[in-house]
């Protein structure tokens, strides 16, 4: 596809099930990141993938959430026994690494609105 | 730890006129990049202009433009001749590390009045 994916669009959950949320990078990006929005605010980061190297998993917020990216392909965002305060936008973007500098261009997918019930 | 601060939660406009959204922002790095993003109702994060702190020449893409003030850490978007198009929320955003992860403000809902 020509841009970033996101399934699914929207997820309702009932609290303490859990959810797994999909990205699709665009094609060649070697970069992955995933952000959390809650309603009325800006992006937080989460997970960043960079080719085979060891992710950054430093914006994690618990240990309820977890990531998994195979290659430069699909990554998988998991939160487990979801809490109402996990209702959020999760945004993914992915990058070529290859701007000016070395920080290329984050590409942004529709995102997946999760509420949890 | 950087943070980046918008203190303008909403801003109005009239079409055809101009506004100036306010960033500010806070870091010990020397080389960084500043970002203004667009999110309209769709959801989707749109960049609409980009700094790289080594340059002082203020960056321009269309009727976009910054004003970036290094000393002070203020990066202020201008946008001329408001469209109703441009009717967003917009984010401010940084990026400086090796992560190269995005740090961003909480955003300005900007309105278009026609």
């Amino acid at each position: 596809g020509a841009g970033v994916s996101q399934s699914p669009s929207n997820k309702v959950t009932e609290k303490g099930k859990d959810v797994e949320l999909r990205c699709d990078p665009i094609s060649g990006h070697t970069a992955l990141y995933w952000y959390r929005q809650r309603l009325g605010q800006g992006l937080e980061f989460l997970i960043y993938f960079q080719g085979n190297s060891a992710p950054d998993k430093s914006g994690l917020p618990s240990d309820r959430f977890s990531a998994e990216r195979t290659g430069e392909s699909v990554s998988t965002l998991t939160i487990q026994r979801t809490q109402q305060e996990d209702s959020a936008v999760y945004l993914c973007a992915s990058s070529s690494q290859s701007g000016a500098g070395g920080f290329g261009e984050q590409y942004f997918g529709p995102g997946t609105r999760l509420t949890v019930t | 730890a950087q943070t980046v601060t918008q203190s303008q939660p909403e801003m109005s406009v009239q079409e055809a006129e101009t506004v100036t959204l306010s960033c500010t922002y806070d870091t010990s790095e020397s080389d960084y990049y500043l970002f203004w993003y667009k999110q309209p109702p769709s959801r989707q994060m749109i960049l609409v202009i980009r700094q790289e702190a080594y340059k002082q020449q203020n960056a321009t893409e269309n009727r976009f433009s910054v004003n970036f003030q290094k000393a002070a850490k203020s990066f202020s978007l201008k946008i001329s001749d408001s469209q109703l198009g441009d009717a967003a929320m917009y984010f401010c955003a940084y990026n400086g590390g090796a992560t190269n992860k995005l740090i961003f403000g909480t955003g300005t809902l900007l309105a278009v009045q026609p």
